[in-house]
């Protein structure tokens, strides 16, 4: 079945510097992948797309790379901030054109 | 636009009633989603409407139903009420596709007693 990895772990990471959180994937090449922030109880926001012919996509602080030869997806928070601390989830569609999500990494910046 | 909206935000209900939450989607967006959202776990697809007909099903019991109104509304119903079934439920649409972007709801949580 086709699965999404994200690091279970929480990422903690000092203001100011680049957090870099990851989203394997397996047994399917998605033609786009898809990055949500998600802060505690409330529904996730989305971020950024990156299709599969694009090697890397920006907006603002935020930058996402698509490497589909290691089936991988980074997602780049430069300058980082203690508000943006919340959980990162990133999501594709299968062949079956079903959603699948990560179960998301828990970002902490400290001050 | 008005984002996507859900009511009730929280509710508490016990074991064996049942439960209707509702959804309104971004005006001119066709698909709706539900997913159940539990404490450490990642988003759990229930079902998806598009044009008043379900077109995807996750893997969640019977207990679990909903439907699409004409103007793209939905509601999600949960019978029989047990105490697993305690989450965030979140509401989502997007324009066509099942598989566009995602704008989520702000959630409602609800408490089996």
């Amino acid at each position: 079945s086709q699965k999404i990895e994200q690091n279970s772990e929480a990422l903690n990471i000092q203001e100011g510097k680049t957090a870099t959180l990851t989203c394997n994937y397996t047994n399917y090449s998605p033609a786009y992948l898809q990055w949500y922030r998600q802060d505690p109880g409330r529904g996730p926001v989305f971020l950024l797309l990156i299709r599969e012919n694009e090697k890397e996509k920006r907006k603002e602080r935020l930058k996402v790379t698509f490497d589909t030869t290691l089936k991988q997806s980074l997602f780049h928070i430069t300058a980082s901030q203690p508000a943006d601390s919340a959980t990162y989830l990133c999501a594709h569609s299968d062949s079956n054109y079903q959603l699948i999500w990560g179960a998301g990494t828990k970002l902490i910046i400290k001050p | 636009k008005a984002g996507v909206t859900q009511t009730p935000r929280y509710l508490i209900k016990t074991r064996g009633q049942q439960v209707t939450l509702s959804c309104s989607p971004i005006s001119g967006h066709r698909s709706v989603s539900w997913y159940q959202q539990t404490p450490g776990q990642g988003l759990q697809f229930l079902f998806e409407y598009f044009s008043e007909t379900q077109r995807n099903k996750g893997n969640f019991p019977g207990r679990f139903s909903g439907r699409q109104f004409s103007n793209s509304r939905s509601e999600m119903n949960v019978s029989t009420l047990e105490l697993g079934d305690s989450a965030l439920y979140l509401c989502a649409s997007s324009l066509d596709r099942f598989t566009d972007t995602q704008y989520f709801g702000p959630g409602t949580r609800l408490t089996v007693l």
